[in-house]
């Protein structure tokens, strides 16, 4: 079974820095990959998504991912954070073909600090 | 588009009496889950549904928890007897197709029993 991990709980940056959340997937074989946001007391939602071709995924908000299939990562970026992204990252995978089911990571809380 | 909806958004309840939470995907969407969410545990899945059958319920915590989708715009997640240990988010999502797409969460129901 697949499995996803998300190594850094908690991340605090200032307003413009730069961000990097990293993400590690476990299965040998093809994945489609995701990162969802969930912002203070709403639900998730699709931040973007990876299933073939372009490994530079870029989505909503400026937010951007590379998957590396040697490294098994799929690491979320942003060049410069604003307060309004504070809010939980999930980074989650799912297999292809049949009824697959998403796998989630344990979520990194990002606060960022006008 | 209505998205995901759920019902209720809060609900409080004392330890013994018996919880449903009620979810409508988005019309069209074959596939269904309900998410637990809880600040020690993260995101757990505790059933998925495919054309209103039961996939895999391996998440669900125990026997006090059933599920049902008697229809493709209706499911019910019921808690008989509740327990304090219950009380979380518990998220409604729903996706077309085999997950290639993503999923559409509800805004999910605050559960408390007290």
């Amino acid at each position: 079974a697949q499995s996803v991990s998300q190594h850094n709980h908690h991340v605090i940056l200032s307003e413009a820095a730069s961000l990097e959340l990293g993400c590690n997937y476990s299965y040998g074989g093809t994945v489609n990959l995701f990162w969802y946001v969930q912002y203070p007391g709403q639900h998730l939602q699709l931040l973007l998504k990876y299933f073939s071709g372009d490994p530079l995924v870029k989505g909503i908000k400026g937010f951007e991912a590379e998957f590396i299939k040697s490294k098994f990562s799929f690491n979320l970026r942003k060049p410069s954070v604003q307060w309004s992204d504070t809010a939980e990252y999930f980074c989650a995978v799912s297999v292809l073909g049949g009824y697959q089911k998403v796998t989630f990571g344990t979520g990194t809380k990002l606060q960022v600090i006008p | 588009d209505a998205g995901v909806i759920q019902s209720p958004r809060h609900e409080v309840t004392e330890m013994g009496q018996e919880v449903t939470l009620r979810c409508k995907p988005i019309s069209g969407h074959n596939s269904l889950f309900w998410y637990r969410q809880t600040m020690m545990r993260g995101l757990e899945l505790l059933i998925y549904f495919n054309n209103n059958v039961p996939i895999d319920d391996s998440g669900m915590p125990e026997d006090r928890f059933s599920a049902k989708m008697p229809n493709a715009s209706f499911s019910t997640l019921k808690i008989q007897p509740s327990e304090p240990r219950d009380s979380a988010v518990y998220f409604c999502a729903s996706s077309f197709g085999d997950s290639n797409y993503g999923y559409t969460f509800g805004s999910g129901t605050r559960l408390t029993v007290v």
